[in-house]
């Protein structure tokens, strides 16, 4: 258990609705991360958070958005989902997001869009 | 634009044998990398890191080499134990961007 919680498990919408997923990093960790893994490809960095600002963005399209709440829980928010958006969203954290810090993952979520 | 690269999609290898994972990458900026490991339903989890700085790192049966001449990297695992039997991403980073390559899934088989 890395202690990174994400919420829900599994997602099945609908292609033009909007989900948000949740992430709750580990006590003490001001960073988060989140990256998405489609089939059969490598995750791919979305973008990352500290202590509530935006630190770095990553392959984000523009009906993704995130942020991260005084409480350093994170949300990622999807927009006008497309059938390509059906993947695995990992959240990650680190305790002050630097590049060579370790991050731990959540376990993920899994979103279907049908 | 897959800049970080594992070309095996599997791997499979008898327990107490050598497992030998590639990766190769394109940007020659990158100054970080690491090996991560996946069980089933689990997110990734660290595993061995280096230095660009450095060709080699050991951390028990993990030792990672780094040929930045060629641009690649390898992860070795020895002895392999069926409990390593797992997907294995590399990750290289550059400054605040992280990239990861799609994964090599490692049978070890009893």
């Amino acid at each position: 258990d890395s202690g990174v919680t994400q919420t829900p498990k599994h997602l099945i919408t609908a292609t033009g609705q909007r989900v948000t997923l949740r992430c709750s990093p580990r006590s003490g960790d001001l960073s988060v991360y989140w990256y998405q893994q489609s089939l059969d490809q490598g995750l791919q960095f979305l973008i990352q958070y500290y202590n509530g600002e935006e630190r770095a963005k990553g392959n984000i399209l523009e009906r993704f958005s995130a942020q991260q709440f005084p409480d350093l829980h994170s949300e990622l928010n999807l927009s006008s989902l497309e059938l390509g958006d059906s993947a695995l969203y990992f959240c990650a954290s680190s305790v002050s997001g630097g590049a060579r810090e370790t991050q731990y993952f959540g376990p993920g979520t899994r979103l279907l869009v049908l | 634009d897959q800049q970080v690269k594992q070309n095996s999609p599997s791997l499979s290898v008898q327990e107490g044998r050598i497992s030998i994972l590639n990766c190769d990458y394109t940007n020659s900026m990158f100054d970080y990398f690491l090996w991560y490991k996946k069980y089933p339903a689990e997110g990734p989890t660290f595993l061995i890191s280096i230095s660009s700085i450095k060709d080699k790192n050991e951390d028990g049966r993990f030792t990672v080499f780094l040929n930045k001449s060629a641009k690649h990297l390898s992860l070795h695992i020895v002895p392999s134990q069926p409990g390593d039997s797992a997907v294995y991403f590399c990750a290289a980073s550059e400054v605040d961007q992280f990239y990861f390559g799609t994964g090599t899934s490692l049978t070890v088989i009893p």
